[in-house]
């Protein structure tokens, strides 16, 4: 079947605007995080949803950071005001196990802020 | 709290082997391992669960010392597929967030 997928794929954006960043997870799949990777580094986590629980924003860097999946499928990442230094690539993984097990990744959205 | 991963890099030929270890400050309950190659998403390799558990896969092998919070990812006789980074990962106790090392760079050459 389909894997992770992730809109777009590129976005740039000015400073200050606001982005949102789309996450389709393999169908069936409970769980599902997303993470900033910074060029040269670990994925980091933000955040982890089982169904449409927001169960861990631990990771999320600031209130700007927003995660939804309200249905317990799709999930949106949000992102307001955004900063030069939200620049990264954010991985969206899906898994079907509860919790951090076998996650599939998503192939990312580049972020530029300008 | 991050786990740290040793070495930052590495520079094989083809057939030769390679250790990757991973340690952490922290109690570990799971290591979990992917590789990712340039410009793609990471790729799950395996999890380890239990003190003492070793996993194979291929010829691509790990270990976890739950007492010395450290595993290592062994690659036998590797080969040009097996470049990329190695990530391994350690989860918190209730298992919602995954935390990756900086990661380790293994080039194979022919």
């Amino acid at each position: 079947g389909a894997g992770v997928s992730q809109s777009p794929r590129y976005k740039v954006a000015k400073r200050g605007q606001d982005v949102a960043l789309r996450c389709d997870p393999i169908s069936g799949h409970v769980s599902l995080f997303w993470y900033q990777q910074a060029l040269g580094q670990g994925p980091e986590f933000l955040t982890y949803f089982q169904n449409e629980a927001q169960l861990d924003k631990s990771g999320l860097p600031s209130d700007r950071f927003f995660a939804e999946r309200p249905e317990g499928s799709v999930s949106t990442l949000k992102i307001q005001r955004t900063q030069q230094e939200d620049s990264a690539v954010y991985l969206c993984a899906s898994s079907s196990r509860l919790g951090s097990y076998e996650q599939y990744f998503g192939p990312g959205t580049r972020l530029t802020v300008t | 709290q991050q786990p740290v991963q040793s070495p930052q890099a590495v520079i094989l030929r083809e057939g030769e082997d390679a250790v990757i270890n991973c340690s952490s400050s922290k109690a570990l309950y799971s290591v979990h391992w992917y590789r990712q190659k340039h410009g793609e998403a990471p790729v799950f390799l395996m999890i380890l669960l239990k003190g003492g558990e070793q996993k194979g896969h291929d010829k691509i092998s790990a270990s976890f010392n739950e007492k010395k919070q450290q595993s290592s990812l062994y690659l036998t006789a590797s080969q040009l597929s097996y470049s990329g980074t190695y990530f391994c990962g350690t989860s918190n106790q209730a298992g919602t967030a995954l935390i990756f090392g900086k990661g380790t760079t293994l080039s194979v050459s022919s």
